[in-house]
Order: structure tokens, then sequence, then C-alpha cells
């Protein structure tokens, strides 16, 4: 497809279990945004990755997450040991330059529901 | 701490004009005015975004005041469609930081009666 895909796009865990969210941007974009988004509320910054330099985690909420990008494309977004307070939406968004004019791209988000 | 002020929801009817509000007084001379919009059950999608001259493009205008601390989205003419989140949002020159993280307010809800 032409757009970010995110999988799954639906997600119900039991608390404590690990989760995996999938981020496949628009190929040939350099920079590759997580954002988090619980009900009613704002984007949430998460992790930012830029071409082969080192990702910006200073959004990442506990060290039950993490994130990597492999091959400058496909990212996933690792969260540990679930609580219920990590009900969202995980929205990846992809750019072609991380630069102040540069349109992000979203995907349609992964909904995480932890029981 | 976002660097945006937007009305929480505003409401419009359809094929009528919507102008829909940002506040930025903090902004730099090099940030970049970006608007989204977010369609229930979606992620959100770029509409447009400006300098400092007023832009044009198939979906909408953004106009920008002369001192830059605010500016306007404007939809010609609403439809049901374009009921939706919109976010108005800073793009600084470095990237790094709050430029990176791109501060996301809660936007403006905008509904549209038929």
């Amino acid at each position: 497809g032409a757009g970010v895909s995110q999988s799954p796009s639906n997600k119900v865990t039991e608390k404590g279990k690990d989760v995996e969210l999938r981020c496949d941007p628009i190929s040939g974009h350099t920079a590759l945004y997580w954002y988090r988004q619980s009900l009613g509320q704002g984007l949430e910054f998460l992790i930012y990755f830029q071409g082969n330099s080192a990702p910006d985690k200073s959004g990442l909420p506990s060290d039950r997450f993490s994130a990597e990008r492999t091959g400058g494309s496909v990212s996933t977004l690792t969260i540990q040991r679930t609580q219920q307070e990590d009900s969202a939406v995980y929205l990846c968004a992809s750019s072609v330059t991380s630069g102040r004019a540069g349109e992000l791209f979203f995907g349609e988000g992964s909904r995480l529901t932890v029981l | 701490d976002a660097k945006t002020t937007q009305p929480n929801s505003m409401e419009s009817n359809e094929e009528e004009p919507v102008h829909l509000p940002c506040n930025h007084s903090t902004i730099s001379g090099t940030d970049y005015i970006h608007w989204y919009r977010q369609l229930p059950s979606q992620g959100p999608e770029y509409v447009i975004h400006g300098l400092t001259s007023n832009v044009n493009n198939r979906m909408a205008s953004l106009a920008i005041a002369e001192d830059r601390k605010s500016s306007t989205l404007i939809l010609h003419r609403a439809t049901l469609r374009d009921a939706a989140v919109y976010y108005c949002i800073l793009r600084g020159l470095y990237n790094a930081g709050n430029n990176r993280k791109l501060i996301w307010g809660l936007g403006t809800s905008l509904a549209v009666n038929p």
C-alpha cells in the first residue's frame, strides 16, 4: 500500500503480558514517530527515529516500553508487562524529512486494551 | 506544554464556511504553522502549513496574522466529512526537543450540522 501501515489494528491483552505493535512506514521516509493517544486526549510523543541516527527515546513513559527500527524501515514498539494505564491508541507516523516543513503521514493506529 | 491554544469545540452548518482559530503568541520567527485533522477512529491527516503568507490548497486555506501570533484555518464549504478534531501545531527550525516531539494540544472538535 501507499500509506503507513500499522498492525494489529486492535489488540486485547491481559495485564502483565507483553505486546508488540508494528509500523510499516511509507517507502523512502527517513523519519518515523510513535505517539500514544488516550481516550479524548491529544497525541503524546513516545519515540522518534531519523535515518541511522540514535533514536530520541525521551517520550517513553517507562523502561517497559522499547522500540526498534530495522533497516531504516519497519519499526516495532514493544510494551512489556502491560498495565491497564497502557490502554490507548498507538499511532505511527512517517515523514520524508524531519525538517519543519515536512508533512507527517499517520497510520490508522493500533488500539491496545489491557484487561 | 502546548504552544498553541484552540477552542475546545466549534459547530457549523453544512455548506457554510468555517473559521478555526489558533493562538500561538510565543511563536518564533522560524516556526512553521501546521494544521492536521483527525477523523473519528483514524490517525491524523495533514491539512495545510505555512510560514508567513496565506496559503491555499484543495482542502483549506490558512490565514496567518501579520504578527504571526495567530492563524485561522478556513474551510470554505463545510461538509459532513469535515467533522473532525483539528490540531494546530508549530514546527521549529531545529530538529530537536519540542520541535521533534511536536506538541499536540487537544485541538478543536468541529461538528457539522446537516
